[in-house]
């Protein structure tokens, strides 16, 4: 079993959709997890993180966490054409000295 | 404030080569982790170095293998050379922050013939 588990896509929302990513992982002594964006050809960048369970918004994305049922979810609010990216969702363990990274939903917003 | 540098940034090797990687963190930041990108395995985890020490190692065979400098500059090396060695391979360095972030160089693309 992977460590960090998504489904690879592609996953298509018409512009102005709410797109919903989505993340399973495997060690429950997981705390911190984090979500990356990455552009076709670009290198990720870090769009949000959360360590603990529940939600957590900024602006249009929100990132929710379930530690019980080992589950992180990323939610996009009014999909833009520019949010078309792949997303990496990652935990952190040893202090986030050691991330594991998925590997990545493929995005697609319509216009 | 300059980003992670990786050189070279593309480079084709023969099967049984031997080829390094170098690094450069963004200053001030002693944490540089390595990843290897392939489509369909996402980003794996090779090492993570920090004040010249490997603290965290992946899953990967010993010929791969890496080293830091007292700059902060990382190095990896990929010895005897496979096609499945082929990849993108991603630096990123990490400061002191409590988020956690890593910041990614452009990457070095391998190709292995």
């Amino acid at each position: 079993q992977k460590e960090v588990e998504q489904n690879s896509g592609p996953l298509s929302v018409p512009e102005g959709a709410i797109a919903s990513l989505n993340c399973t992982y495997s060690d429950r002594g997981s705390q911190s997890f984090f979500w990356y964006r990455q552009y076709s050809g670009k290198s990720p960048e870090l769009i949000m993180f959360i360590y603990s369970n529940g939600d957590k918004e900024d602006g249009r994305f929100t990132a929710q966490l379930n530690k019980a049922s080992q589950y992180v979810s990323l939610l996009i609010r009014d999909s833009q054409p520019s949010d078309s990216a792949t997303y990496l969702c990652a935990l952190g363990k040893d202090n986030n000295n050691d991330m594991r990274f998925g590997a990545g939903t493929r995005l697609t917003v319509k216009p | 404030k300059a980003g992670v540098t990786q050189t070279p940034r593309y480079l084709i090797k023969t099967r049984g080569q031997q080829v390094t990687l170098s690094c450069s963190p963004i200053s001030g930041h002693r944490s540089v982790s390595w990843y290897q990108q392939t489509p369909g395995q996402g980003l794996q985890f090779l090492f993570e170095y920090f004040s010249e020490t490997q603290r965290n190692k992946g899953n990967f065979p010993g010929r791969f293998s890496g080293r830091q400098f007292s700059n902060s500059r990382s190095e990896m090396n990929v010895s005897t050379l496979e096609l499945g060695d082929s990849a993108l391979y991603l630096c990123a360095s990490r400061g002191g922050s409590l988020t956690g972030e890593l910041f990614f160089g452009e990457g070095s693309r391998l190709t292995v013939l």
